[in-house]
């Protein structure tokens, strides 16, 4: 398997502007995650999917923030407008389960840099 | 709630020299407890897992951790550094039961010549 891919690597936009974000978990996973890292914050947990269903976006910051999982195979996280603090690397995650010992498979990454 | 502290933001070692990480943990009850590496520029790689098996854990690279639950505490060691071992490490850990996965702040690891 190719692993957990995620589109685009980089990002630079303006603020105001929408950004998505796309990921392809690792086929067969059930679970697919989105997390934020930054120097101050360290990683954070976004938001989870189970089976295409969002469980819990607790983690999500605001409203400007959205996830959508529409397939097993494919994920967006959208930031809507986007604003400089926003600026991070986010990355997506998938694992067969979501508990336990269950390993979670991360993406490279997208580093998203907002103006 | 659970939680695990990194102490050590950046850690320097020679090349050959032994690899410590430290991480200790904070739990209600004994947690599973991962230690996750980081390379420049790619997304976090499982080094290793403790799921209460053995208490001696030994992962990828060369790289094995010790549960201690009379220290809480779960280190990353390994006996010779090398400069492919420069990357950011994160001790995580989760309660049996639950299903969050905490992480640490992180350990940057440097190997010097």
């Amino acid at each position: 398997d190719a692993g957990v891919i995620q589109s685009p690597r980089h990002e630079v936009t303006e603020m105001g502007q929408e950004v998505t974000l796309r990921c392809k978990p690792i086929s067969g996973h059930d679970y697919l995650f989105w997390y934020r890292q930054t120097m101050m914050r360290g990683l954070e947990l976004l938001i989870y999917f189970n089976n295409n269903v969002p469980i819990d976006d607790s983690g999500m910051p605001e409203d400007r923030f959205s996830a959508k999982m529409p397939n097993a195979s494919f994920s967006t996280l959208k930031i809507q407008p986007s604003e400089p603090r926003d600026s991070a690397v986010y990355f997506c995650a998938s694992s067969l389960g979501f508990g336990g010992t269950d390993t979670q498979y991360f993406g490279p990454g997208t580093r998203l840099t907002v103006l | 709630a659970q939680s695990v502290t990194q102490l050590g933001s950046h850690v320097s070692v020679s090349e050959g020299a032994l690899v410590l990480l430290r991480c200790n943990y904070s739990s209600s009850v004994p947690p599973y407890l991962f230690w996750y590496v980081q390379y420049p520029n790619q997304g976090l790689q499982l080094l290793l897992k403790y799921t209460s098996a053995a208490t001696l854990v030994k992962g990828i690279n060369g790289f094995e951790a010790e549960f201690k639950k009379s220290e809480t505490s779960f280190h990353l060691t390994k006996p010779s550094a090398h400069m492919s071992d420069a990357a950011e490490y994160f001790c995580a850990v989760r309660i049996p039961g639950g299903n969050k996965l905490t992480f640490g702040t992180g350990t940057q690891l440097k190997v010097e010549l």
